[in-house]
């Protein structure tokens, strides 16, 4: 899947910062990050709706959503905690009909915390 | 809050069997109803969906029909072949302060032998 490009794929971290990257080439107007746990289904984080940002507010605050345009969402994670180890999906999705809306994932950043 | 709900955590079929996988919602209003499919290690891909009541949505001989009688949107197949091992999940679109939220089911992890 090149529409949505994720970047890194594999991310080993101690406790440290980084900024997961991902940019979209469908024209899409919202963009989506999903957390999934091993075992369990992708739960929503953060939702940017034509740059109006949507929080799921029980994500912890050292999660930090930027979108710098349309097309590019990236996720700033502040010390990483072990619970953090989950594979990170972005999404896109063009909101013309909110009842109709179909979303596309990347492939994931699947991250691992020491 | 709006829910979807899958019976069956784990299915194992032989090639040529019938499938079902069961899903119901709970939501109020008419939600959309999605069955998306993973495989490993990329992220989940729309099978299909359907908005109205008695719709059925179908792709590569899967099928569902919309059921808001019963609540339901079980998914279906007459002949599964060994391409089809997956984690199917069931989907609602939520509308949730002007913009849709997917919610998804707990999944059915699929699991064909030849």
């Amino acid at each position: 899947n090149t529409k949505i490009t994720q970047s890194p794929r594999y991310l080993i971290l101690g406790r440290a910062n980084k900024s997961l990257e991902c940019e979209q080439h469908l024209g899409h107007n919202a963009m989506y990050w999903y957390k999934q746990s091993a075992e369990k289904p992708p739960e929503l984080m953060f939702l940017y709706n034509l740059k109006q940002l949507i929080r799921n507010e029980t994500v912890p605050s050292r999660f930090i959503p930027e979108c710098p345009d349309s097309s590019k969402l990236l996720l700033h994670i502040s010390a990483v905690d072990p619970e953090d180890s989950a594979v990170y999906f972005c999404a896109s999705s063009q909101c013309d009909s909110i009842s109709n809306e179909r979303l596309f994932f990347g492939h994931g950043t699947k991250l691992s915390v020491l | 809050g709006d829910s979807v709900t899958q019976t069956e955590g784990q299915v194992a079929l032989s090639e040529e069997d019938f499938l079902t996988i069961h899903c119901n919602y709970s939501a109020s209003g008419y939600p959309t109803l999605f069955w998306y499919v993973q495989y490993p290690g990329e992220g989940p891909q729309l099978l299909f969906r359907a908005s109205r009541d008695k719709e059925k949505g179908s792709s590569r001989g899967f099928e569902a029909t919309y059921d808001k009688g019963t609540t339901s949107f079980h998914l279906r197949k007459a002949s599964v072949q060994e391409s089809d091992s997956a984690v199917y999940y069931c989907a609602l679109s939520s509308n949730q302060g002007g913009s849709a939220k997917l919610i998804f089911g707990e999944g059915t992890k699929l699991t064909v032998s030849s």
